[in-house]
């Protein structure tokens, strides 16, 4: 059973372009979470979503950035026209039910440049 | 608002010793309170704690929560250069639309050889 898969691992941006970070879950987990993890700062919450509903975004910027978990296929975190303080690490993390510890990925560092 | 204060901040301890880190919250609708492990990769899940006074152990690591005082500890004896990284306290908590995790900012510690 894989763990939760990111990708990219690494990706670098020019101001004003689009990111779009991928999550797949670990096998037999509905439940997805995003954080951001800026330099010296603990994870901050995003966005919780099962299968294709968003259950809560109380943490993501009210513009530029989306996400999405469709019945098939990874869950999408999308930034756009990223500016420098984006720069970050994504971790998504998956459960199989809430309430439960959540396994983590290995995260995408997002550099801005 | 809810939050998460862990301390200390960062701490450098020799082989051998024994570290406690601290984490208190300020939560309403506390659930659970969550234990990870951050070396330079994604954090992994240590321990869960959902009642007072039972202290969890795993191995040379340990933690009790007390939820009278709204704090938790985890104990680390023995410490060896491998446990060096940063250590992050969870809480999750009912919020808007289900439950949500606030994560404090974290507990940087080295070991020295």
């Amino acid at each position: 059973n894989a763990g939760v898969m990111q990708n990219p691992r690494h990706l670098v941006r020019r101001r004003g372009q689009e990111a779009r970070l991928r999550c797949s879950p670990m096998k037999g987990h509905s439940h997805v979470y995003w954080y951001r993890q800026l330099p010296e700062e603990g994870l901050k919450f995003m966005v919780y979503l099962q299968k294709e509903n968003i259950i809560d975004e109380s943490g993501m910027p009210k513009e530029r950035f989306s996400a999405e978990f469709p019945k098939e296929g990874p869950s999408i975190l999308r930034i756009q026209q990223v500016v420098r303080g984006d720069s970050a690490a994504y971790f998504c993390a998956s459960s199989p039910n809430r309430g439960t510890e959540a396994f983590f990925g290995q995260g995408t560092r997002l550099t801005v440049v | 608002e809810d939050k998460v204060v862990q301390s200390p901040l960062s701490l450098v301890v020799h082989e051998g010793d024994t570290v406690t880190l601290n984490c208190s919250y300020e939560v309403t609708n506390f659930r659970s309170l969550l234990w990870y492990k951050q070396e330079k990769k994604a954090p992994t899940f240590l321990f869960m704690l959902t009642s007072s006074g039972i202290e969890k152990k795993s191995g040379r690591l340990s933690s009790i929560l007390d939820k009278k005082e709204l704090f938790s500890i985890l104990n680390i004896t023995a410490t060896q250069t491998g446990d060096s990284a940063i250590y992050l306290c969870a809480v999750e908590a009912l919020g808007t639309g289900g439950f949500k995790t606030i994560f404090g900012a974290g507990t940087r510690l080295f070991v020295k050889a």
